[in-house]
């Protein structure tokens, strides 16, 4: 597609449910990213991927949290039995070029998915 | 943990008037990149910087990164409403593998 692709935009979910939450990057684009970003704040690393590899999963804050992209393209974030400090901006971002090469065109974010656990 | 620092943190001038953001950290960074934010949507990717002491101008921004690659700055002139953003410092680790975002700086431009 065009841009990075988020869905869904908004979700909100009671305390203890699964959610998950998609990204479908640009065309092409090899690496793909997840970031967490709150409220007047940067974006919080939270994994990356390059083609279907889960590079690192460093950023990720417990075990609730899973990421795949199964064939290289569309990643999917999961968190299970959701909490409340789970609310946030989920950002998925791609790049053209690979991680942990030595040119990096910087990243193509999506416009997020909104997170509210309730 | 915010590996970088921004300052200031929020910042409101007129139109017309001059501005420069900073972008702090003690770790240095193979490069270090300026993405500008708007309400409701994703960071945009404005410059990336390599070399230390490199210095890249954008219509009218200019961008620096430290000769040590632990800083940079961005310096606005003539400022315009249209400039009014978070602008977020990112630097990427020494393995090549990922950028750490700071906290940001909010600007706005009163016409």
């Amino acid at each position: 597609g065009a841009g990075v692709s988020q869905s869904p935009r908004y979700k909100v979910t009671k305390r203890g449910q699964d959610v998950a939450l998609r990204c479908d990057p640009i065309s092409g684009h090899v690496s793909l990213y997840w970031y967490r970003q709150a409220l007047g704040q940067g974006p919080e690393f939270l994994t990356y991927f390059n083609y279907e590899a889960q590079q690192d999963k460093s950023g990720l804050p417990n075990d609730r949290f899973s990421a795949e992209r199964p064939e290289g393209s569309i990643s999917t974030l999961t968190i299970q039995r959701t909490e409340q400090r789970d609310s946030a901006m989920y950002r998925c971002a791609s790049s053209f070029s690979l991680a942990g090469g030595t040119a990096n065109y910087g990243y193509t974010f999506g416009s997020g998915t909104r997170l509210t656990v309730v | 943990t915010q590996l970088l620092e921004q300052s200031p943190q929020f910042l409101s001038i007129q139109e017309g008037e001059n501005l420069t953001v900073y972008c702090n950290s003690s770790s240095v960074f193979s490069s270090l990149q300026w993405y500008r934010q708007e309400p409701g949507e994703g960071p945009v990717l404005l410059v990336t910087v390599v070399t230390g002491g490199e210095v890249k101008k954008l219509k009218r921004l200019t961008f620096q990164f430290g000769d040590a690659r632990k800083d940079s700055s961005l310096h606005i002139t003539a400022a315009q409403p249209g400039d009014t953003g978070l602008y977020l410092c990112a630097g990427e680790d020494d393995n090549f593998n990922k950028f750490y975002f700071g906290s940001g700086t909010k600007l706005n431009v009163k016409p």
